[in-house]
């Protein structure tokens, strides 16, 4: 499979815990991006990456929540002190820049904060 | 800000017909509309796009309209089937880095 791959699948924590999920995108494209998906609601943009750089963060991503692209393949996003409300599904998605521009999601990382 | 607003929440249609989810945008420079079908357990899934110098685009049973003037566009599902029972979302862009999302439809198709 060369879709999108997002590890872990779910994570449950204790709130103050810090954790990190990993992104993998499809293997040319060089943007990519995370989102964040609470129940009955469409998912909520995050930040995005064209190669290494962070080129947007949303007023979502408070000091708590960082995301890293270290040689523009795949990237990670932490979440240190964890509370209650950073319970969410994140998905992260890819896409080659051109006209298209379409996002391909993965199936996303389920976090429950306790 | 943008804002996506998606309705109706919830729809069920019986199998065969047609099936229409309406969304409205705020900023009217958003120039890219796409359409995304969620299943349960899985990522959003692109099903159709339409981009603002474009009224109308059709895919098989799928279609797309946008009106721009009154900042509003829609789904439309031909003869429905029970695999297309998903969560439909609208999404905006000004550019396809940054899609605001509406709340998305649940469409339920029976048999």
């Amino acid at each position: 499979d060369t879709g999108v791959s997002q590890d872990p699948r779910h994570k449950i924590t204790k709130r103050g815990q810090n954790v990190t999920f990993r992104c993998d995108p499809i293997s040319e494209h060089n943007r990519l991006y995370w989102y964040r998906q609470t129940l009955g609601q469409g998912p909520e943009f995050l930040t995005y990456f064209q190669n290494e750089a962070q080129l947007e963060k949303s007023r979502l991503l408070s000091d708590r929540f960082s995301a890293e692209r270290p040689k523009g393949s795949f990237s990670t996003l932490e979440i240190q002190r964890t509370e209650q409300g950073d319970s969410a599904m994140y998905l992260c998605a890819s896409s080659l820049r051109g006209p298209t521009g379409e996002l391909f999601f993965g199936e996303g990382s389920r976090l429950t904060v306790l | 800000g943008e804002n996506v607003e998606q309705h109706p929440s919830t729809l069920s249609v019986q199998e065969g017909d047609s099936a229409v989810i309406k969304c409205t945008y705020s900023d009217s420079a958003s120039n890219y509309f796409p359409w995304y079908k969620q299943e349960l357990g899985k990522g959003p899934q692109l099903i159709i796009d339409i981009r603002s110098n474009v009224g109308e685009k059709k895919d098989q049973r799928i279609a797309v309209t946008l009106n721009k003037t009154a900042k509003h566009f829609s789904l439309h599902i031909t003869e429905t089937q029970p695999e297309d029972s998903a969560v439909y979302f609208c999404a905006a862009s000004i550019t396809t880095d940054k899609l605001i999302f509406g709340t998305g439809t649940r469409l339920q198709v029976f048999p």
